[in-house]
């Protein structure tokens, strides 16, 4: 059964860039899979932010594309988010979660990301 | 990309049925039959319930029901129960290989 872990600064300055691991346990990076992030701030909604496939092949949000860039570490099961130029605007509890088909399952529990001086 | 239409709030008697619309566009909920529903409680991760517009993941209540009309696609909670208060979110695929999530619906058990 596929566990996913993040995990990650907790506390970003504002213009910096915030950097997010996604540990995959119980699967292999080396498969057909594909993960995306999802972030949702404090009280909102979910938003979806981008997804990179096991071939390396990314998409990303549009209002986000121009801050984002998403990796994978095939050897440590690791995929991984950037996000430049932090804002407020961007403190918000970050997902990540497996594609089962064209749907997200399963999800990690979430790390929370505030911008803050 | 716009976020899916939901109603801020739905809600309904123990044993009835009550029903969430997510409303997309041509490019998304009309053009794919790739929409998929979340379960949320406070404090927790979102959880999958249907995917693909009306199948249920192993271990999912029958209770749980999907359905797509156009561009508009809906949930039915049949025979509410306390536990099924939480927010509810729905999901797309794109024209342009996104994805898109909908303004989520509290469901409150009264």
């Amino acid at each position: 059964q596929v566990q996913l872990q993040e995990s990650g600064p907790g506390l970003v300055k504002p213009s910096e860039t915030l950097s997010l691991t996604c540990a995959v346990s119980g699967d292999s990076i080396s498969s057909d899979n594909c993960w995306s992030w999802v972030r949702q701030p404090p009280g909102e909604g979910l938003e979806w932010i981008g997804e990179i496939h096991q071939r390396g092949i990314t998409h990303y949000n549009p209002s986000l594309k121009s801050r984002v860039s998403m990796s994978l570490d095939k050897s440590k099961t690791h995929v991984s988010l950037r996000l430049s130029s932090m804002t407020a605007a961007d403190t918000a509890v970050y997902y990540c979660a497996q594609h089962s088909g064209w749907a997200f399952d399963p999800w990690g529990q979430g790390t929370l990301v505030t911008v803050s001086s | 990309q716009s976020a899916l239409t939901q109603p801020a709030s739905v809600s309904g008697s123990p044993g009835q049925s009550i029903t969430i619309s997510c409303t997309g566009t041509r490019t998304d909920v009309g053009r794919y039959n790739y929409v998929s529903w979340y379960q949320q409680y406070p404090g927790k991760a979102p959880k999958l319930i249907i995917h693909d517009v009306r199948d249920r993941p192993s271990g999912v209540s029958d209770r749980f029901s999907g359905s797509k009309s156009g561009n508009t696609a809906s949930l039915t909670i049949s025979g509410l129960q306390a536990e099924d208060e939480a927010d509810y979110y729905c999901s797309s695929f794109t024209t342009i290989n996104t994805y898109v999530l909908g303004t989520a619906t509290r469901v409150t058990v009264l």
